[in-house]
């Protein structure tokens, strides 16, 4: 699986937009990006994936670069409950073998 | 709803013990995994399964064992050859194409004393 690199920790003001960026320049073509967020002790939740196209559901939205070789998960509004650790993570997700690998994430404080 | 009930949330072992962890999930999800975090650090994948009675080792299997005989519950034991047990344990699943992405259960908090 292509290696991520994420900064270790960012901070937003409440309201405003949080921009958490992600390299992974060693992609594969069939490889996804996905993002999860993990609130301290507790089991991570997925937010949302994407391959090429940039994608938004109701939690975000995902901006992917044209040459894949980074992305950023947009928090329109950031609240201090979106303060946790932000997972960026990319992986085949055809074939009978799948596995996920974590890295250390950025750990996102959501101030007043 | 459907969702994954990891059990124990606390489970206190005495050094030497085996201890089972247990994890159900109703969503009908062929794949489950096992992940280990210690503080501060990201996830490492311990056993997972893509069908029942198969399993694979993962990235730190030494010193853990699973079973999956049925297609809703994967426990995980941590036996006295692990040299390091105490961490917090989670429990993961997802369906055959993933669309929806894996879904976590709570986590075991396991503490050797």
């Amino acid at each position: 699986d292509a290696k991520t690199t994420q900064p270790p920790s960012m901070d937003c003001a409440e309201g405003r937009a949080a921009n958490l960026p992600c390299n992974h320049s060693t992609i594969s073509g069939n490889e996804y990006v996905y993002w999860y967020r993990q609130i301290h002790s507790q089991g991570p939740q997925y937010i949302i994936h994407g391959l090429k196209n940039n994608e938004t559901n109701e939690m975000a939205s995902l901006i992917i670069t044209e040459d894949r070789k980074s992305s950023t998960l947009i928090l329109p509004h950031a609240t201090l409950r979106d303060t946790a650790v932000y997972y960026c993570i990319v992986r085949v997700t055809t074939g009978t073998a799948s596995k996920l690998t974590f890295g250390t994430g950025t750990r996102l404080q959501v101030t007043l | 709803d459907g969702g994954i009930t990891q059990s124990p949330k606390y489970l206190f072992r005495k050094e030497g013990q085996n201890v089972t962890l247990s994890c159900e999930q109703n969503l009908n999800h062929d794949a489950m995994y096992w992940y280990r975090q210690d503080p501060g650090q990201g996830l490492r994948l311990i056993y997972y399964s893509q069908i029942v009675n198969d399993f694979q080792k993962g990235d730190i299997a030494e010193g853990y064992s699973v079973s999956r005989e049925k297609k809703e519950s994967f426990p995980l034991t941590v036996t006295s050859a692990q040299k390091n047990p105490t961490a917090f344990y989670l429990c993961a699943s997802t369906s055959r194409d993933r669309v929806k992405g894996y879904t976590f259960g709570s986590g075991t908090r396991l503490t050797v004393v």
